[in-house]
């Protein structure tokens, strides 16, 4: 199984820009990067997935290095909302698709 | 469309009682998870199911058991509760395939004393 190395936690002034790291050495070429938060104790949240090519959507972007052995993944307008801790995912394709969680980067954003 | 509903929300046990927490999705997805999460810990695995009438084990699967029945429901058993077995338990679902997202219930908090 691929794991994961996160930073524990990182803080983050208001209406900057959030660009949270994530190790991947041995990850396998058919398996995705997978990000997720979790804010407090609720479910966590999906926000982005990716397999080799850079992603975007309405909540953040996703940029995987060439190697696929690092991705950050960037929230352009940081807000207190955004406070949470996010996880770092590779999922493992032929497990049923099961997520394996680490401990995640507790973002701290600031006024 | 509620998503993914898990009942009880919240639920006290002495040990060596048993309850079952429900876990029931209305997207017809194919995948469903069962997961743990301790205080200051992230998420751990406990059980998951590919399809109806599937079960596997994850990372942590010692004192549970799990049914999917029926497509839209996923139960987790706890036979003989322990104090250990206190958490926070999140049941997931997704429609399966390679790159799916997981959708997450709001969480179902057990103290056993």
């Amino acid at each position: 199984d691929a794991k994961t190395t996160q930073p524990p936690s990182m803080d983050c002034a208001e209406g900057r820009a959030a660009n949270l790291p994530c190790n991947h050495s041995t990850i396998s070429g058919n398996e995705y990067v997978y990000w997720y938060r979790q804010i407090h104790s609720q479910g966590p949240q999906y926000i982005i997935h990716g397999l080799k090519n850079n992603e975007t959507n309405e909540m953040a972007s996703l940029i995987i290095t060439e190697d696929r052995k690092s991705s950050t993944l960037i929230l352009p307008h940081a807000t207190l909302r955004d406070t949470a801790v996010y996880y770092c995912i590779v999922r493992i394709y032929n497990q049923g698709g099961k997520l394996i969680f680490g401990q995640g980067t507790e973002l701290s954003v600031k006024p | 469309n509620a998503g993914v509903t898990q009942t009880p929300k919240f639920r006290v046990l002495k040990t060596g009682q048993s309850m079952t927490l429900l876990c029931a999705q209305d997207m017809n997805h194919e995948y469903m998870y069962w997961y743990r999460q301790d205080p200051g810990m992230g998420l751990r695995l406990i059980h998951y199911s590919v399809g109806e009438g599937t079960t596997a084990k994850g990372e942590v699967p010692d004192g549970y058991n799990v049914s999917r029945l029926k497509k839209q429901n996923f139960l987790l058993g706890l036979e003989s509760a322990a104090p250990s077995q206190t958490s926070v338990y999140f049941c997931a679902s997704n429609r399966g395939g390679q790159s799916g997202e997981l959708f997450f219930g709001e969480g179902s908090r057990l103290t056993v004393l």
